[in-house]
């Protein structure tokens, strides 16, 4: 079986610049979850998708941060525009239903703002 | 929201000896789950446990829901068991996880 696939591995970008990262989950896998994981840190849940709806998006800075799950499979994240502190791994993890059973991670990007 | 500490937060051991992480919560939960993240940050899911005792090989885990706090035993650690062990506790109608705040474990030959 496939895993969860997330791209690109890595990113530098400058501040005030926008970003965007891309999960494939496991086929059949109704929840998507993003997580930020800082430096020294466990994840912490950006936002959390049931098929293709938002079921928790409560610690997700909606100023600058966006994400959209297409037709209830991919899911992408944005950030725009990116700030220092958004230096981060972002991890992108999906499970079978919402009581996370099958929770598989993806690798993550890791992504670094200067 | 709810509150989970871990246990120690570092821990170095010789290879082959024993020892037992802990993880604490502040309120009930539905499900708790133990991760690993090895040292190139790949998290991998060790055990679903909400309540009881479960064994994997040289991992077992406990979870006494009634006293929020669940237990990861390793026994005869290896260096392949490096890295940060986090437990992960879901509430809620949609199972929201929240992470612990891991242990640093290195395994030295």
């Amino acid at each position: 079986e496939a895993g969860v696939a997330q791209s690109p591995r890595y990113k530098i970008i400058e501040k005030r610049q926008s970003v965007a990262f891309w999960c494939n989950p496991i086929s059949g896998h109704a929840t998507l979850y993003w997580y930020q994981q800082i430096l020294g840190q466990g994840p912490k849940l950006l936002i959390q998708f049931q098929n293709n709806g938002v079921v928790d998006d409560s610690q997700l800075p909606k100023d600058r941060f966006s994400a959209e799950r297409l037709k209830g499979v991919d899911s992408t994240l944005k950030i725009q525009p990116a700030k220092l502190e958004d230096s981060a791994v972002y991890l992108c993890a999906s499970s079978f239903g919402a009581r996370g059973y099958g929770y598989t991670f993806g690798s993550g990007t890791r992504l670094t703002v200067v | 929201g709810i509150q989970v500490e871990q246990s120690p937060p570092d821990l170095i051991l010789q290879e082959g000896a024993n020892s037992t992480l802990r993880c604490n919560f502040s309120d009930s939960v539905n499900n708790l789950q133990w991760f690993h993240q090895n040292p190139w940050g790949q998290l991998i899911n060790l055990f679903y446990i909400p309540s009881g005792t479960k064994q994997n090989g040289r991992l077992s885990a406990t979870t006494v829901a009634t006293e929020r706090y669940s237990l990861l035993y390793i026994s005869s650690s290896q260096t392949t068991d490096s890295g940060v062990y986090f437990c992960a506790v879901e509430r809620g109608g949609y199972q929201k996880v929240t992470f612990g705040t891991g242990t640093k474990l290195q395994v030295i030959p």
